[in-house]
């Protein structure tokens, strides 16, 4: 069985770099895409973006200028930076895996991470 | 604002079917996935291309598209189908994605 865990600070202040990293086991992340989402408190889903071990990598043109993911393979996990967060920044963030070889016209994220709250406050 | 739009909220009797709907014009040519996530839980994963249910999924759940508008339908809604449903599929520039804006299920 998959399983992904998500890790990193609760709160941080504004216009600092949010980090966060996903532990994935029963998988390696040499294969499949590898997805960030985020659910604002009381909101809807809103997709990051993915990574591929191929050096395949895809973000939300909305975040691209503040985010870069990245994987390692030697502790079979995928990091996710947030650079000059605001309180819209607030939300449960979860990592996901799309088993797919190519991007599809959809994600088919079949197995998620809990999710971990960061909250963007001084 | 999504460029998958979805109704906030629909209501079903249990015992009834249920169909929610996701309009977009990215799904005139790209298939969707959906997703079912209750209160303090993760997504999960429900249906996904035409009609394909992961395993585990009942099979009264069923996926349809035509035109702008991709469907899921559930047969006989149970107490434990109520939850928050989300499409997902291509954005406009077909090389993101978006998810829909999400349905709020209530069983009578």
């Amino acid at each position: 069985q998959v399983h992904l865990q998500e890790s990193g600070p609760g709160l941080v202040r504004p216009s600092e770099t949010l980090s966060l990293t996903c532990t994935v086991s029963g998988d390696s992340i040499t294969t499949s895409h590898w997805n960030w989402i985020r659910q604002p408190p009381g909101k809807g889903l809103e997709w990051i973006g993915y990574i591929h071990d191929s050096g395949r990598i895809n973000y939300n043109p909305s975040l691209k200028s503040r985010l870069t993911m990245s994987l390692d393979t030697s502790k079979n996990h995928l990091s996710l930076r947030l650079t000059s967060v605001t309180a819209a920044d607030t939300a449960v963030y979860y990592c996901a895996r799309d088993p797919g070889d190519l991007p599809g016209d959809y994600l088919r994220l079949d197995f998620w991470g809990q999710g971990t709250l960061v909250t963007v406050s001084s | 604002s999504s460029e998958l739009t979805q109704d906030p909220a629909v209501s079903v009797a249990l015992g009834q079917t249920v169909t929610i709907t996701c309009r977009g014009d990215t799904l005139r040519s790209n298939y969707a996935s959906w997703f079912q996530q209750k209160p303090g839980q993760a997504p999960l994963l429900v249906m996904y291309s035409r009609n394909d249910r992961p395993s585990g999924i009942p099979h009264r759940f069923s996926g349809s598209t035509s035109g702008n508008t991709a469907s899921l339908t559930i047969t006989g809604a149970q107490a434990g189908d109520e939850a928050d449903y989300y499409c997902n599929s291509r954005d406009r520039s077909g090389t993101h994605y978006v998810f829909g804006t999400g349905t709020k299920l209530t069983v009578l």
